[in-house]
C-alpha cells in the first residue's frame, strides 16, 4: 500500500534531549512537509522540502532541524532549543504539480517532553 | 502572508441537522483551496478541493463546498450530518508560488446521536 509512515506513534523525552521523528513515504512524491498541531491552533508548518537535498523553513522553524538525503525520507529533529516541544507532529507529502496538488498526511507522532 | 480564517471553533449539533463551516482566505490571486477532515484517531484526509471550474465542489461523504470569489470564501456544507461526522475540519489555501498550505485553526464538530 502506498502511503506515509511516521514512527513512533508516541514518544517521551526528558527536557534537554534532542529527539528525531521519522517520516517515510512510498508515493514517489517530490515534496515533503512537517507540521505541528496544537489544540485550537490548526496546523503550523515547521519545514518543507520540494526536492532532495533542499529544504526551507516554515512559519515556526526555530528549535527544529531537518534533512532530506533521500526522496522518500524527511526526518525531523526537535532540539533542546525548542521551548515548547510537546505537541502532535504530522508529516505530509505531495507532488509539485501546482494547481490542485493535495497533500497526503501520515498518522502523526505525539511527542511529550517532561 | 496568506492566511485562512475559520470561525466557531467548536460546533455541537444533533444528527440530521445541517452543517455549514465558514472559511475565508486572504490571497486574491489564483486559488487552490482544500478542506481536510481529521476523524478521531485517524489520519488527516482530503474532503474536497477547488482550483478552477464549477465553484460548487462535491466531496466525499456527502460534503460540498462553494467558492465565492467576491467574498473570499470557501464554506463547507452538509445537509444532514451523522454521528460519524464528528471530527475536526480544516480549511487550507495553497500559498502562491510554492506548494505550501496555509491552514485555518480548524472546527471541532461534535454530532450528538
Amino acid at each position: 500500500d502506498g502511503g506515509i509512515t511516521q514512527s513512533p506513534k508516541y514518544l517521551f523525552r526528558k527536557e534537554g534531549q534532542n529527539v528525531t521523528l521519522s517520516c517515510e513515504q512510498n508515493l514517489n512524491h517530490d515534496a515533503m512537509y512537517w507540521y505541528r498541531q496544537d489544540p485550537g491552533q490548526g496546523l503550523r508548518l515547521i519545514y518543507y522540502s520540494q526536492i532532495v537535498n533542499d529544504f526551507q523553513k516554515g512559519d515556526i522553524a526555530e528549535g527544529y532541524s531537518v534533512s532530506r538525503e533521500k526522496k522518500e525520507s524527511f526526518p525531523l529533529t526537535v532540539t533542546s532549543a525548542q521551548k515548547n516541544p510537546t505537541a502532535f507532529y504530522l508529516c505530509a507529502s505531495s507532488t509539485t504539480g501546482g494547481s490542485g496538488s493535495e497533500q497526503y498526511f501520515g498518522p502523526g507522532t505525539r511527542l511529550t517532553v517532561t | 502572508a496568506q492566511s485562512v480564517s475559520q470561525h466557531n471553533h467548536h460546533v455541537i449539533l444533533s444528527e440530521a441537522a445541517s452543517l455549514e463551516l465558514g472559511c475565508n482566505y486572504s490571497y486574491g490571486g489564483t486559488v487552490n483551496l482544500f478542506w481536510y477532515v481529521q476523524y478521531p484517531g485517524q489520519h488527516l484526509q482530503l474532503l474536497l478541493k477547488y482550483f478552477s471550474g464549477d465553484p460548487l465542489v462535491k466531496g466525499i461523504k456527502g460534503f460540498e463546498a462553494e467558492f465565492i470569489k467576491s467574498k473570499f470564501s470557501f464554506n463547507l456544507r452538509k445537509p444532514s450530518v451523522q454521528w460519524s461526522d464528528t471530527a475536526e475540519y480544516f480549511c487550507a489555501d495553497m500559498v502562491y508560488g510554492n506548494n505550501r498550505l496555509a491552514f485555518g485553526k480548524g472546527n471541532q464538530v461534535v454530532v450528538i446521536p
